[in-house]
C-alpha cells in the first residue's frame, strides 16, 4: 500500500529559484527517504532521514521531518535545468520494504 | 563498478504469454525488490526477497512469480494471469539495517501487443 503522499503533484519554477515539495504519511516510520527519477529511468536515492532526526542537508538539498505531523519536506535550492525530474518520498516502517508516494514532477525552466 | 542491471529495456508480450524480466546485481546486497510503476503514479511493490531461496508477496503479487536461487539474481515472471501487465517494472536491491537507500535498475518497459 502507498503510505506517502507528495504535494504538490507538479511544480514549475525558474532556474535559480528554490523548489519545495512535501510528503505526508500515515503510520510510524524508522526512516524516510527521497528519490529522484528522470523520465523513463530508474530511481536514484537522494537522502535518508531517520525518525529521530529533524533536518538533514546534502549539497543543495535540505530535508526536514516532523514525526508529530507525520510529514517531511524536500527543498532544492538554486535549481538547475538538470533538476527537472520526478521526486518521490518513501517510508521505511521497519517491515523490510519501502512504500512510495505518487511523486512530485518538477520542471525547471531556463 | 557495482550496480544493478535489468534486461531487456523494452519487452513486448502477446496475450496469453508468460515473459521473464531479468534483474542482476553485483553489490553483494542481501535484499532485492520488484516494483511496478504505471504512468503518473508511484511505485507498487510486487515481490521482495530478504535472502536466497526466500521471498514474500508485496501489495500486487497476483499474476506474477519470482525466484531467488542466487544472491545476485531475482527474475520476475509476468504470467498470463496478469490481466493488465503493461507498465514500467523496476528492480531494486538494498542491504537492510545499513541505513542506506535502495539501488535501482534502469527498468524494463513491458507492453502487451
Amino acid at each position: 500500500s502507498q503510505q506517502g503522499e507528495e504535494d504538490p503533484q507538479a511544480l514549475s519554477i525558474q532556474e535559480g529559484e528554490n523548489a519545495t515539495m512535501n510528503c505526508s504519511y500515515k503510520t510510524s516510520i524508522n526512516n524516510l527517504q527521497w528519490y529522484r527519477q528522470n523520465s523513463g529511468r530508474g530511481l536514484v536515492h537522494l537522502i535518508l532521514i531517520r525518525s529521530n532526526e529533524r533536518e538533514k542537508h546534502s549539497g543543495r538539498l535540505r530535508v526536514t521531518l516532523d514525526t508529530s505531523k507525520k510529514s517531511s519536506s524536500l527543498l532544492i535550492t538554486a535549481s538547475r535545468a538538470a533538476d527537472t525530474a520526478s521526486y518521490f518520498c518513501a517510508t521505511d516502517s521497519g517491515d523490510y520494504k519501502l512504500s512510495f508516494g505518487a511523486g512530485t514532477t518538477v520542471t525547471v525552466r531556463a | 563498478d557495482g550496480g544493478i542491471t535489468q534486461s531487456p529495456k523494452y519487452l513486448f508480450r502477446k496475450e496469453g504469454q508468460n515473459v521473464t524480466l531479468s534483474c542482476e546485481q553485483n553489490l553483494n546486497h542481501d535484499a532485492m525488490y520488484w516494483y511496478r510503476q504505471d504512468p503518473g503514479q508511484g511505485l507498487r511493490l510486487i515481490y521482495y526477497s530478504q535472502i536466497v531461496n526466500d521471498f514474500q508477496k508485496g501489495d500486487i503479487a497476483e499474476g506474477y512469480s519470482v525466484s531467488r536461487e542466487k544472491k545476485e539474481s531475482f527474475p520476475l515472471t509476468v504470467t498470463s494471469a496478469q490481466k493488465n501487465p503493461t507498465a514500467f517494472y523496476l528492480c531494486a536491491s538494498s542491504r537492510p539495517g545499513q541505513g542506506k537507500g535502495y539501488t535501482f535498475g534502469s527498468g524494463t518497459r513491458l507492453t502487451v501487443v
